[in-house]
């Protein structure tokens, strides 16, 4: 099956830097990488997707890159603030209409 | 429905013990999921279901789990014999899929304490 590793799984940055969050998967056949936001206490929630025929989508101060020859795409954020502390999730599309979740990335803003 | 809704939202019971913990789905979604998430862990797939039936039954970790949906509506997740290793976080979500795997809309949880 797909196997997705995230990278860190903690991340602590001041307010106002930049955030970078890595996964990699294994099955070249993977043709949609979501990003969902966990604050503290809560359901899991869209931040932001891109698919396989993009190589980097923005939204204000999210991005998302893809490299499929490497298999890698990473999440990016800018100008942090401290409402951005939660634990990010990655997650693959495995083809089998059920996405594969990587392990998390706690992130931690400083203010 | 406005989204996802699960019940109970919290469940303690004695190890030995079934339990049943049910998911609504948005209304008009074809898609259910239902995740297992352990203290501190990631998000475990356990089954999928479009419409009624189960085409990938693949997470369920024995066969003390099971789960089934009436339809394009309700789904239950049934846990037999419960286990302390069973304790965590039964997430459900729906999506509304048109031509590939669309957004995920989660319910807030079943928290599932056995003792």
């Amino acid at each position: 099956g797909e196997n997705v590793e995230q990278h860190p799984s903690t991340l602590s940055v001041q307010e106002g830097d930049s955030a970078v969050i890595k996964c990699t998967y294994s099955d070249s056949a993977s043709n949609y990488f979501p990003w969902y936001k966990q604050e503290l206490g809560k359901r899991p929630q869209l931040i932001i997707d891109i698919r396989s025929n993009v190589g980097e989508k923005k939204d204000q101060r999210i991005a998302v890159t893809l490299n499929k020859t490497a298999k890698h795409f990473s999440l990016h954020i800018t100008e942090t603030q401290p409402e951005d502390s939660a634990v990010y999730f990655c997650a693959v599309d495995t083809g089998r209409r059920a996405l594969t979740f990587g392990s998390g990335t706690r992130l931690q803003v400083q203010p | 429905g406005a989204g996802v809704s699960q019940s109970p939202s919290n469940k303690v019971t004695e190890k030995g013990k079934d339990v049943e913990l049910r998911c609504d789905p948005i209304s008009g979604h074809t898609a259910l999921y239902w995740y297992r998430q352990r203290l501190g862990q990631g998000l475990e797939f356990l089954i999928y279901f479009q419409g009624n039936s189960a085409p990938d039954k693949s997470g369920l970790p024995s066969d003390r789990f099971s789960a089934e949906r009436t339809g394009e509506s309700v789904s239950t997740l049934t846990i037999q014999r419960t286990q302390q290793e069973d304790s965590a976080v039964y997430l459900c979500a729906s999506s509304s899929p048109t031509g590939g795997t669309g957004e995920l809309f989660f319910g807030e949880g079943s928290r599932l304490t056995v003792l």
